[in-house]
């Protein structure tokens, strides 16, 4: 089972910034927080991840909380082609166990982004 | 990052008939992984396919059903076998380059008659 819970669904105004939540309450200390989204009938494509610090790319901003319980992305300037299905993921840093890199997928959450 | 394609993007199949995808990265890579997304579902993990050894299965998939191959440290099939209409999903492929991150391919959208 996915160890992460997500709102279903969200609505942001294009232009403005999009802050997605995910809570992770059962995470570990060797376990990494995944982005990834849908776009309609495509792959998932991967936003950004993090163990502890807050991370940032050209895609977006990871912000993690100090006691890594919740965690929330962001998107700066949302664009109606950031519509999609965006997955909070959970997943073990250590390389060595065995099934540690499979990603388990939960439903996610559906962001419409509105003109 | 990593490249990933997969053949066919898209089939209609017979009941009963097989159908191998085949995935192909532009890099080596250690592991692959084959996703299966079921209508208006989210992606369930099939296996893991590794270079060189069987394909570790997760719970409710079997190689009798979805057998792998991975010949070398590029490419990896995954056939359907025997396939009813219980079988229509996306079939997506995904590689990790060896450090922290997955990439995915665009999937293949199979619908059984």
């Amino acid at each position: 089972d996915a160890k992460t819970t997500q709102p279903p669904s969200m609505d942001c105004a294009e232009g403005r910034a999009a802050n997605l939540p995910c809570n992770h309450s059962t995470i570990s200390g060797n376990e990494y927080v995944y982005w990834y989204r849908q776009i309609h009938s495509q792959g998932p494509q991967y936003i950004i991840h993090g163990l502890k610090n807050n991370e940032t790319n050209e895609m977006a901003s990871l912000i993690i909380t100090e006691d890594r319980k919740s965690s929330t992305l962001i998107l700066p300037h949302a664009t109606l082609r950031d519509t999609a299905v965006y997955y909070c993921i959970v997943r073990s840093a250590n390389r060595g166990v065995q099934g540690a890199q499979k990603l388990v997928f939960g439903q996610g959450t559906r962001l419409t982004i509105n003109p | 990052s990593a490249v990933i394609s997969q053949k066919p993007s898209r089939d209609i199949c017979q009941r009963g008939t097989s159908l191998t995808i085949q995935c192909q990265v532009d890099s080596q890579v250690t592991m692959m992984f084959w996703y299966r997304q079921q209508p208006g579902q989210s992606l369930t993990l099939i296996a893991t396919a590794n270079q060189g050894s069987e394909a570790t299965y997760e719970s409710g998939f079997v190689i009798d059903k979805f057998p792998i191959s991975r010949p070398n440290l590029t490419f990896s099939t995954l056939t359907v076998s025997n396939m009813s209409p219980e079988d229509s999903s996306i079939y997506l492929c995904s590689a990790s380059t060896g450090g922290d991150t997955q990439y995915f391919g665009p999937g293949t959208r199979l619908t059984v008659l």
